[in-house]
């Protein structure tokens, strides 16, 4: 079965660091997310991309966050300098061409634990 | 109002009981709907798709009512295994969580 993966599975950081959290999509597929999870709260959207583009980004993804798709196959997630409340898991999605009922396409990577210090 | 609402639960039944969750959305526009299950940290995982007819699989069976704007998931015969949160998620251009119920099954 295809899946989406995600590195590092734990990060931690201290205050101010840049990191960089990254994912495999499944290869075939073209839309792509980043959710977060506060430990205990609801998963929460962060940003879309499609077509090497942002296509919606929530009030959350602020200037500190960027995303990129580098090389056609990396999608990756940047925190310029991290805060405490960044700590969170960090899961990256991708979806395939299929319309959205073809719910065999929808895949979420394991996450990244990121903590700051 | 929440874009997709959750009973808070937590819900904690002894093994073999039946328990229902029930969720509700807002937007009308609102396109597909599924229910996803999440481990204790870990990623949510694609439990079932949730039909106006209504579908069945196995031990769960999920119904929507799209007059109502409300999804269920219903969960007969519950095993041990069983205890997880469960996410509620609607699409509407993308995908939108509810907070998630949490189960714990007991012996």
């Amino acid at each position: 079965e295809p899946e989406v993966t995600q590195t590092p599975s734990h990060q931690v950081t201290q205050m101010g660091q840049e990191v960089i959290l990254r994912c495999v999509p499944i290869s075939n597929h073209l839309y792509f997310y980043w959710y977060r999870q506060i430990l205990g709260q609801k998963v929460e959207f962060l940003v879309s991309f499609y077509n090497n583009e942002i296509s919606e980004k929530s009030e959350i993804f602020d200037d500190q966050f960027s995303v990129e798709r580098p090389d056609g196959s990396n999608f990756t997630l940047k925190i310029r300098s991290t805060k405490l409340e960044d700590s969170a898991m960090y899961f990256c999605a991708s979806i395939g061409q299929g319309d959205w009922g073809a719910v065999s396409e929808q895949y979420f990577g394991p996450g990244t634990r990121l903590t700051v210090t | 109002r929440k874009e997709v609402e959750q009973d808070p639960g937590p819900f904690n039944v002894p093994e073999g009981a039946t328990v229902a969750f029930n969720c509700t959305y807002s937007n009308s526009a609102s396109q597909s709907f599924f229910w996803y299950r999440q481990d204790c940290r870990k990623e949510p995982k694609l439990l079932m798709s949730v039909y106006s007819s209504g579908n069945e699989d196995g031990r769960f069976t999920a119904q929507l009512n799209r007059a109502s704007q409300y999804i269920s998931l219903l969960i007969r015969d519950s095993k041990l295994s069983d205890s997880a949160t469960y996410l509620c998620v609607v699409i509407l251009g993308r995908m939108r969580f509810g907070a998630g119920t949490r189960l714990t099954v007991k012996p």
